[in-house]
């Protein structure tokens, strides 16, 4: 079936360094997202991504976060810079409708360790 | 606001046996309700979901649920599970005012013993 592919699998880097997490979601797809998923807790909604532009965002998405398609390319997410709470497993998603039909394709997570 | 409960971290069962995992939800307005589920080494993929109607709803691979309003509840059953079942399931609330957020449970990790 259709696949999200996330890139890199883990990273390591030390805090206030810049990191970009990239997804290549499904082809035909309008809607992006990014979850989070710290270790031994829920996976939690951080933001969405629809025609070039955020559409909803949670309070997790800090203002060292940013996200962007350019030009059709991955996804990605961008967080500068770096802090401790930030290591996670961050999954991308997308779906041709909005969230609330189901229909989301995970990614398998990118694991990021901020040291 | 809007929650999502699952009690069970972990479960073992028999292959061939029945299955039940819980899912308790919790918002004010009209929920869309999911399970997902994660194998080994995968992205998560959908089982099934509920908007309305029959509250009974039938997934993939012989997976089905029963939505109860009264019991704020959404447990995901199998008749007889396969080795293959072996993963994390995940029971996900949407609803009608937001358009692009999930909220999920904290997963159950199924162990299906021979």
């Amino acid at each position: 079936g259709p696949k999200v592919l996330q890139i890199p699998s883990h990273q390591i880097i030390d805090m206030g360094q810049m990191v970009t997490l990239n997804c290549d979601p499904v082809s035909n797809h309008l809607y992006f997202y990014w979850y989070k998923q710290i270790l031994g807790q829920q996976m939690e909604f951080l933001v969405n991504f629809y025609n070039g532009k955020v559409m909803e965002k949670s309070k997790l998405f800090k203002d060292q976060f940013s996200v962007e398609r350019p030009d059709g390319s991955y996804f990605t997410l961008k967080i500068q810079p770096t802090a401790l709470e930030d290591s996670a497993v961050y999954f991308c998603a997308s779906s041709f409708g909005g969230a609330n039909t189901g229909q989301l394709y995970f990614g398998e997570g990118s694991k990021l360790t901020v040291l | 606001a809007q929650s999502v409960t699952q009690p069970d971290a972990r479960v073992t069962v028999s292959e061939g046996a029945s299955l039940q995992l819980r899912c308790k939800y919790s918002y004010s307005g009209t929920p869309y309700l999911f399970w997902y589920v994660q194998y080994p080494r995968q992205g998560l993929q959908l089982l099934l979901k509920y908007y309305s109607g029959d509250p009974v709803v039938q997934g993939v691979n012989g997976f089905e649920a029963e939505f109860s309003k009264s019991n704020s509840s959404f447990h995901l059953r199998k008749a007889s599970v396969h080795w293959s079942d072996s993963a994390v399931y995940f029971c996900v609330l949407g609803s009608s005012s937001s358009f692009s957020k999930l909220v999920f449970g904290q997963g159950t990790s199924l162990s299906v013993v021979p």
